[in-house]
Protein backbone atom coordinates (compact mmCIF):
# COMPACT_ATOMS: atom_id res chain seq x y z
CA UNK A 1 0.00 0.00 0.00
CA UNK A 2 1.26 3.07 -0.97
CA UNK A 3 2.06 5.66 2.37
CA UNK A 4 3.02 8.85 0.58
CA UNK A 5 0.84 10.69 -1.74
CA UNK A 6 2.11 13.69 -3.46
CA UNK A 7 0.30 16.27 -5.38
CA UNK A 8 -0.36 17.53 -7.83
CA UNK A 9 -0.09 14.44 -10.49
CA UNK A 10 1.03 16.81 -12.87
CA UNK A 11 2.82 20.31 -13.07
CA UNK A 12 3.67 22.03 -15.68
CA UNK A 13 5.55 25.39 -15.23
CA UNK A 14 7.65 28.36 -16.93
CA UNK A 15 11.20 27.83 -16.80
CA UNK A 16 12.18 30.31 -14.00
CA UNK A 17 9.26 29.99 -11.93
CA UNK A 18 9.34 27.84 -8.79
CA UNK A 19 7.61 24.54 -8.58
CA UNK A 20 6.31 23.81 -5.02
CA UNK A 21 4.90 19.78 -4.91
CA UNK A 22 3.73 18.02 -1.48
CA UNK A 23 3.57 14.66 0.20
CA UNK A 24 1.28 13.68 2.67
CA UNK A 25 1.83 10.15 4.23
CA UNK A 26 -0.20 8.31 7.15
CA UNK A 27 1.80 6.98 9.47
CA UNK A 28 4.83 7.67 11.57
CA UNK A 29 8.48 8.05 9.99
CA UNK A 30 11.79 8.03 11.09
CA UNK A 31 12.87 10.47 8.32
CA UNK A 32 11.39 11.48 4.56
CA UNK A 33 13.17 11.59 1.28
CA UNK A 34 12.53 12.99 -2.22
CA UNK A 35 14.02 11.57 -5.49
CA UNK A 36 13.75 12.44 -8.91
CA UNK A 37 13.05 10.34 -12.05
CA UNK A 38 14.31 11.39 -15.43
CA UNK A 39 12.16 9.62 -18.24
CA UNK A 40 13.69 5.93 -18.94
CA UNK A 41 16.15 6.44 -15.76
CA UNK A 42 16.32 5.21 -12.62
CA UNK A 43 15.55 7.45 -9.51
CA UNK A 44 18.02 9.38 -8.16
CA UNK A 45 18.08 10.89 -4.69
CA UNK A 46 17.53 14.48 -4.01
CA UNK A 47 17.31 15.19 -0.30
CA UNK A 48 16.52 13.51 2.77
CA UNK A 49 14.61 15.19 5.96
CA UNK A 50 14.56 13.93 9.57
CA UNK A 51 11.65 13.62 11.52
CA UNK A 52 12.92 16.08 13.94
CA UNK A 53 13.48 18.90 11.39
CA UNK A 54 11.70 20.90 10.11
CA UNK A 55 13.33 22.48 7.23
CA UNK A 56 16.27 21.56 5.09
CA UNK A 57 17.74 23.30 1.92
CA UNK A 58 20.05 21.22 -0.70
CA UNK A 59 21.05 24.41 -4.13
CA UNK A 60 17.74 25.33 -5.61
CA UNK A 61 15.91 22.54 -3.74
CA UNK A 62 13.89 23.45 -0.31
CA UNK A 63 12.26 20.77 1.81
CA UNK A 64 10.12 20.73 4.53
CA UNK A 65 8.09 18.94 6.95
CA UNK A 66 5.22 19.03 9.01
CA UNK A 67 4.69 15.75 11.04
CA UNK A 68 1.68 17.19 12.88
CA UNK A 69 0.12 17.32 9.78
CA UNK A 70 1.80 14.04 8.06
CA UNK A 71 3.45 16.29 5.04
CA UNK A 72 5.95 17.58 3.44
CA UNK A 73 6.73 19.65 0.22
CA UNK A 74 9.34 20.16 -2.13
CA UNK A 75 10.37 23.29 -3.49
CA UNK A 76 12.52 24.13 -6.67
CA UNK A 77 13.22 27.74 -6.82
CA UNK A 78 14.26 29.17 -10.71
CA UNK A 79 13.44 25.98 -12.26
CA UNK A 80 15.04 24.58 -15.90
CA UNK A 81 14.17 22.55 -18.58
CA UNK A 82 16.49 20.15 -17.14
CA UNK A 83 14.38 19.88 -13.76
CA UNK A 84 11.79 18.64 -16.26
CA UNK A 85 11.11 14.58 -14.92
CA UNK A 86 9.27 12.55 -12.18
CA UNK A 87 9.14 13.46 -8.33
CA UNK A 88 8.43 10.99 -5.66
CA UNK A 89 8.37 11.10 -2.16
CA UNK A 90 9.60 8.07 -0.08
CA UNK A 91 8.84 7.44 3.86
CA UNK A 92 10.34 4.90 6.45
CA UNK A 93 8.66 3.96 9.15
CA UNK A 94 9.19 1.13 12.02
CA UNK A 95 9.54 -1.57 9.27
CA UNK A 96 12.98 0.67 7.67
CA UNK A 97 12.09 -0.57 4.61
CA UNK A 98 11.14 2.58 2.15
CA UNK A 99 7.67 3.04 0.72
CA UNK A 100 7.24 5.06 -2.19
CA UNK A 101 4.50 7.67 -3.48
CA UNK A 102 3.03 7.81 -6.64
CA UNK A 103 4.93 10.15 -8.05
CA UNK A 104 4.50 13.74 -9.65
CA UNK A 105 5.49 15.19 -13.03
CA UNK A 106 7.20 18.00 -13.82
CA UNK A 107 7.30 19.89 -17.08
CA UNK A 108 9.50 23.12 -17.51
CA UNK A 109 8.25 24.93 -20.46
CA UNK A 110 11.49 26.76 -21.99
CA UNK B 1 32.25 3.34 -9.49
CA UNK B 2 29.85 1.76 -11.89
CA UNK B 3 26.92 2.13 -9.02
CA UNK B 4 24.45 -0.26 -9.66
CA UNK B 5 23.98 -2.10 -12.46
CA UNK B 6 21.48 -3.87 -13.79
CA UNK B 7 21.47 -6.84 -16.94
CA UNK B 8 19.34 -6.92 -19.61
CA UNK B 9 18.24 -3.91 -19.92
CA UNK B 10 15.10 -4.81 -22.00
CA UNK B 11 12.91 -8.42 -22.62
CA UNK B 12 9.92 -10.00 -24.34
CA UNK B 13 9.36 -13.13 -22.40
CA UNK B 14 6.30 -15.45 -23.56
CA UNK B 15 3.60 -16.04 -20.98
CA UNK B 16 4.87 -19.13 -18.79
CA UNK B 17 8.58 -18.54 -19.55
CA UNK B 18 11.40 -18.00 -16.36
CA UNK B 19 14.28 -16.02 -16.87
CA UNK B 20 16.66 -14.44 -14.09
CA UNK B 21 17.45 -10.17 -13.77
CA UNK B 22 20.79 -9.92 -12.74
CA UNK B 23 21.69 -6.86 -9.91
CA UNK B 24 24.96 -6.01 -8.82
CA UNK B 25 26.91 -3.44 -6.60
CA UNK B 26 30.24 -2.08 -6.28
CA UNK B 27 29.78 0.08 -3.46
CA UNK B 28 29.82 -2.30 -0.33
CA UNK B 29 26.67 -1.60 0.12
CA UNK B 30 24.69 -4.28 2.63
CA UNK B 31 21.25 -4.08 1.70
CA UNK B 32 19.17 -4.69 -1.51
CA UNK B 33 16.17 -4.13 -3.15
CA UNK B 34 13.74 -4.65 -6.35
CA UNK B 35 10.95 -2.87 -6.98
CA UNK B 36 8.48 -3.31 -9.78
CA UNK B 37 7.09 0.51 -11.23
CA UNK B 38 3.56 0.35 -13.21
CA UNK B 39 2.09 3.69 -14.50
CA UNK B 40 0.32 5.10 -11.92
CA UNK B 41 1.24 2.36 -9.10
CA UNK B 42 4.83 4.18 -8.39
CA UNK B 43 7.40 1.74 -6.63
CA UNK B 44 6.34 -1.01 -4.94
CA UNK B 45 8.73 -3.53 -2.93
CA UNK B 46 9.40 -7.01 -4.40
CA UNK B 47 12.07 -8.68 -2.05
CA UNK B 48 15.00 -6.94 -0.41
CA UNK B 49 17.87 -8.49 1.39
CA UNK B 50 18.98 -6.22 4.52
CA UNK B 51 22.30 -8.12 4.34
CA UNK B 52 24.60 -11.45 3.01
CA UNK B 53 22.61 -13.97 3.54
CA UNK B 54 18.57 -13.14 4.10
CA UNK B 55 16.14 -11.54 2.26
CA UNK B 56 12.74 -10.80 3.38
CA UNK B 57 9.05 -10.29 0.81
CA UNK B 58 8.41 -6.93 0.38
CA UNK B 59 4.69 -5.75 -0.89
CA UNK B 60 4.19 -7.58 -4.11
CA UNK B 61 6.61 -10.78 -3.86
CA UNK B 62 3.76 -13.33 -5.36
CA UNK B 63 5.62 -15.04 -9.16
CA UNK B 64 9.06 -14.12 -7.78
CA UNK B 65 11.93 -15.12 -6.15
CA UNK B 66 15.20 -13.91 -5.09
CA UNK B 67 18.66 -15.00 -4.54
CA UNK B 68 21.35 -12.66 -2.31
CA UNK B 69 24.50 -14.48 -4.20
CA UNK B 70 26.82 -12.56 -2.57
CA UNK B 71 27.51 -8.79 -1.13
CA UNK B 72 27.52 -7.62 -4.25
CA UNK B 73 24.83 -9.58 -6.00
CA UNK B 74 20.87 -9.84 -5.68
CA UNK B 75 18.86 -11.45 -8.86
CA UNK B 76 15.66 -11.54 -9.33
CA UNK B 77 14.01 -14.87 -10.67
CA UNK B 78 10.35 -14.94 -12.70
CA UNK B 79 9.90 -19.05 -12.40
CA UNK B 80 6.59 -18.57 -15.14
CA UNK B 81 6.13 -15.36 -16.37
CA UNK B 82 2.95 -13.82 -16.74
CA UNK B 83 1.37 -10.71 -18.50
CA UNK B 84 0.68 -9.14 -15.31
CA UNK B 85 4.38 -9.01 -14.53
CA UNK B 86 4.94 -6.54 -17.26
CA UNK B 87 6.50 -3.95 -15.65
CA UNK B 88 9.90 -2.08 -15.48
CA UNK B 89 12.19 -3.89 -12.95
CA UNK B 90 14.03 -1.66 -10.68
CA UNK B 91 17.33 -2.77 -8.66
CA UNK B 92 18.17 -0.42 -5.62
CA UNK B 93 20.55 -0.51 -2.59
CA UNK B 94 21.86 1.19 0.69
CA UNK B 95 24.09 1.10 3.29
CA UNK B 96 21.96 0.03 5.93
CA UNK B 97 17.94 -0.97 6.10
CA UNK B 98 15.90 2.11 5.55
CA UNK B 99 17.39 5.41 6.34
CA UNK B 100 19.27 6.25 3.93
CA UNK B 101 19.59 7.50 0.31
CA UNK B 102 18.77 4.19 -1.73
CA UNK B 103 21.03 3.68 -5.00
CA UNK B 104 19.02 2.72 -7.94
CA UNK B 105 20.18 1.07 -11.03
CA UNK B 106 18.98 1.99 -14.55
CA UNK B 107 16.04 -0.36 -14.53
CA UNK B 108 14.72 -3.97 -16.81
CA UNK B 109 12.02 -3.01 -18.85
CA UNK B 110 9.98 -6.33 -19.59
CA UNK B 111 7.33 -7.20 -21.36
CA UNK B 112 5.18 -10.73 -20.77
CA UNK B 113 3.30 -11.60 -23.68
Amino acid sequence: SQQGEEDPQALSIQEGENATMNCSYKTSINNLQWYRQNSGRGLVHLILIRSNEREKHSGRLRVTLDTSKKSSSLLITASRAADTASYFCATDGANSKLTFGKGITLSVRP
Amino acid sequence: NAGVTQTPKFQVLKTGQSMTLQCAQDMNHNSMYWYRQDPGMGLRLIYYSASEGTTDKGEVPNGYNVSRLNKREFSLRLESAAPSQTSVYFCASTRQRGGIEQYFGPGTRLTVT
